[in-house]
Order: C-alpha cells, then sequence, then structure tokens
C-alpha cells in the first residue's frame, strides 16, 4: 500500500512553454501533499505544501506564479511550470501524506518516483 | 539554518560490513525521524522511522539508534549488500505536522 504515482516521469520541452506534472495517491487519500526539487547529488528542497481545497503554501524564495500547484482532490496534485527556462531543467518530487491510525498517529510522507524536466 | 545535519557525505563498506549513517538535529519540538533510500533517478522510498519513546528500532537488517539527549540518531545497516548502494537522506519532523526537514544526505557504496 501507499504509493504514490507521478505522470509524466520525463518531459522535454522548448524555452516559454508551460509543462504539467501530476502526483496521484493511488491506494490513499491523502489531505496533504509535498513538491521537491532535487538538483544532481543534492538533497531535497521543498518548493511548497498543497492542501486539498485550499491555496498552496510556497517556501521562500519560490515563485508562486511560475510555479502554480492545484490540489483538486485527495488524491491528485498538480504542479504546472509556467513559462519554463532551461534553469528550470531539474528533478521533481512530489509526496503524499498518510496519516497513520495506529496511537501515536504519526503524518508518513510517501514519494512519487520523480519527474525530469529538461527544458531545451 | 539547517537543523538536520548529516555525516558522512559519502561511505565506501565492503560486502558484509556494517554501514553507519549519523544524523543530528537542533528543534526539539521534532519528535518523528524516518529515513528514506533513493536510488539514482527514483524517488525516495521510506526506509524505516522512529519515534523518540524508544532508543532503538530494528527492521531486518536495518537499525535506527536514538539518543534524544544528544539530539542524535543513525542508521545502521548490517551485512551490507551491493544492492545496498544508494543515497540515504535522514529526516526529522513533527509527527502530526508532515513538513519534514532533510539533512543532505549519504551515498553508500558497498563494494563486493
Amino acid at each position: 500500500g501507499a504509493v504514490v504515482s507521478q505522470h509524466p516521469s520525463r518531459v522535454i520541452c522548448k524555452s516559454g512553454t508551460s509543462v504539467k506534472i501530476e502526483c496521484r495517491s493511488l491506494d490513499f487519500q491523502a489531505t496533504t501533499m509535498f513538491w521537491y526539487r532535487q538538483f544532481p547529488k543534492q538533497s531535497l528542497m521543498l518548493m511548497a505544501t498543497s492542501n486539498e481545497g485550499s491555496k498552496a503554501t510556497y517556501e521562500q524564495g519560490v515563485e508562486k506564479d511560475k510555479f502554480l500547484i492545484n490540489h483538486a482532490s485527495l488524491t491528485l496534485s498538480t504542479l504546472t511550470v509556467t513559462s519554463a527556462h532551461p534553469e528550470d531543467s531539474s528533478f521533481y518530487i512530489c509526496s503524499a501524506t498518510l496519516r497513520t491510525a495506529v496511537f501515536p498517529s504519526t503524518d508518513m510522507q510517501y514519494f512519487g518516483p520523480g519527474t525530469r524536466l529538461t527544458v531545451l | 539554518q539547517q537543523q538536520v545535519k548529516q555525516s558522512p557525505q559519502s561511505l565506501i563498506v565492503q560486502k558484509g560490513g556494517i554501514s553507519i549513517i549519523n544524523c543530528a538535529y537542533e528543534n526539539t519540538a521534532f519528535d518523528y525521524f524516518p529515513w528514506y533510500q533513493q536510488f539514482p533517478g527514483k524517488g525516495p522510498a521510506l526506509l524505516i522511522a522512529i519515534r523518540p519513546d524508544v532508543s532503538e528500532k530494528k527492521e531486518g537488517r536495518f537499525t535506527i539508534s536514538f539518543n534524544k539527549s544528544a539530539k542524535q540518531f543513525s542508521l545502521h545497516i548490517m551485512d551490507s549488500q551491493p544492492g545496498d548502494s544508494a543515497t540515504y537522506f535522514c529526516a526529522a519532523s513533527r509527527a502530526n505536522a508532515g513538513k519534514s526537514t532533510f539533512g543532505d544526505g549519504t551515498t553508500l557504496t558497498v563494494k563486493p
């Protein structure tokens, strides 16, 4: 259980175009999803926190107009990179939170497989 | 301000040996400490996690040791195998807050 999918796994686009990445929790409902960006040989950099039915909370330095996040349902969040440029090329990873029912309850994060974005 | 410090940055271990990765945190409000394993080109996978009410948790060859007073926790991989070669991230969070702070990662290479 606790499977998170991302689509697409790889995308190549031209500079100036927009790209949408989908994140789905396949077998559980996730009230909270997170979007990360990861550069080669580096740690995960949190971009934003996405809650179903409300606006995303962006980390400092992340342009909300450039990285549009929509959390339409308890199983789907999307990240749209608008007017992409080569510097946006990166590995984007989402995670979905599953709160355990067993006491003490814990919010466990399950990650998607990631999306490799290359902007030419 | 980095709230979770992880060491070493890279680690080379012979097959069958013990791999040890250490993390230290600063925020005493953290009460959930997971470890993730990431293979190249893949997303991180939850490996094992611990809450501060216990000092050790073991799952198969993987053990977390937790020292609350020192604000440190470590991952031990017993009988390390080449298939364990990956990047390992420690993390810390408040158990019901979801948002995690990650260490910088340790690249483990297990030589046959």
